[in-house]
């Protein structure tokens, strides 16, 4: 099986910009996860989608969000960057329930 | 509050050395996983426990699952710069659908 897929591999923005992560799971895995990984904050758990659905939130502001399609592929948006929100941003699939599989991430760099 | 703990949070070693990385909580898991990372890539799945008091070996590495099901432990024999990374454990736990906690890590540098 193909492996967790995430695209772009690289960004760069500019504060107030907003930008879009795409994440497409591993055939047949119905949950989708979210980090954001940084060096002083490791990582932080951002939400996890199951057949569409939000099923849990991190600690994190509104202006970051999130879908899954039925294809159970998943998109994050985050809007009004800062230059906080430069990280390495994780996206994960998992069966139904327990072990994640993690994509090679998208870094971030907001300017 | 940080509800699963990895220590050491550093560690250089020279190549050749034997070295154990320790996972704890007060929590209890249904499952706990262990994680390497390079830098810039994405964690990569070594192993899953499951059963207390499990131990499951892959090459010259050794995972330890607590028999309360709350710790766990990675030990290393005669480490490679190759293990270089940093290890992160993560647990999943009981709830309608095992909620996974990942810890903080340890950054392993073996220095040939």
């Amino acid at each position: 099986k193909a492996g967790v897929t995430q695209t772009p591999r690289y960004l760069i923005k500019t504060r107030g910009q907003q930008v879009t992560l795409s994440c497409s799971p591993i055939s047949g895995h119905r949950s989708v996860s979210w980090y954001q990984q940084t060096p002083g904050q490791g990582l932080q758990f951002l939400f996890e989608y199951f057949s569409e659905t939000q099923r849990n939130k991190g600690n994190f502001p509104g202006r970051f969000s999130g879908r899954q399609f039925s294809n159970s592929r998943s998109e994050m948006n985050v809007s009004t960057l800062e230059l906080g929100d430069s990280a390495l941003y994780l996206c994960a699939s998992s069966p139904q329930r327990g072990t994640q599989y993690f994509g090679p991430g998208t870094r971030l760099l907001v300017l | 509050t940080q509800l699963l703990e990895q220590s050491p949070q550093f560690l250089s070693i020279q190549e050749g050395e034997n070295l154990t990385v320790y996972c704890n909580s007060s929590s209890v898991f249904s499952s706990l996983q262990w994680y390497r990372q390079e830098p810039g890539e994405g964690p990569v799945l070594l192993v899953t426990v499951v059963t207390g008091g499990e131990v499951k070996k892959l090459k010259r590495l050794t995972f330890q699952f607590g028999d309360a099901r709350k710790d766990s432990s990675l030990h290393i024999t005669a480490a490679q710069p190759g293990d270089t990374g940093l290890y992160l454990c993560a647990g999943a736990r009981k709830t309608s659908y095992d909620k996974v906690i990942f810890g903080p890590g340890t950054s392993l540098s073996v220095i040939p």
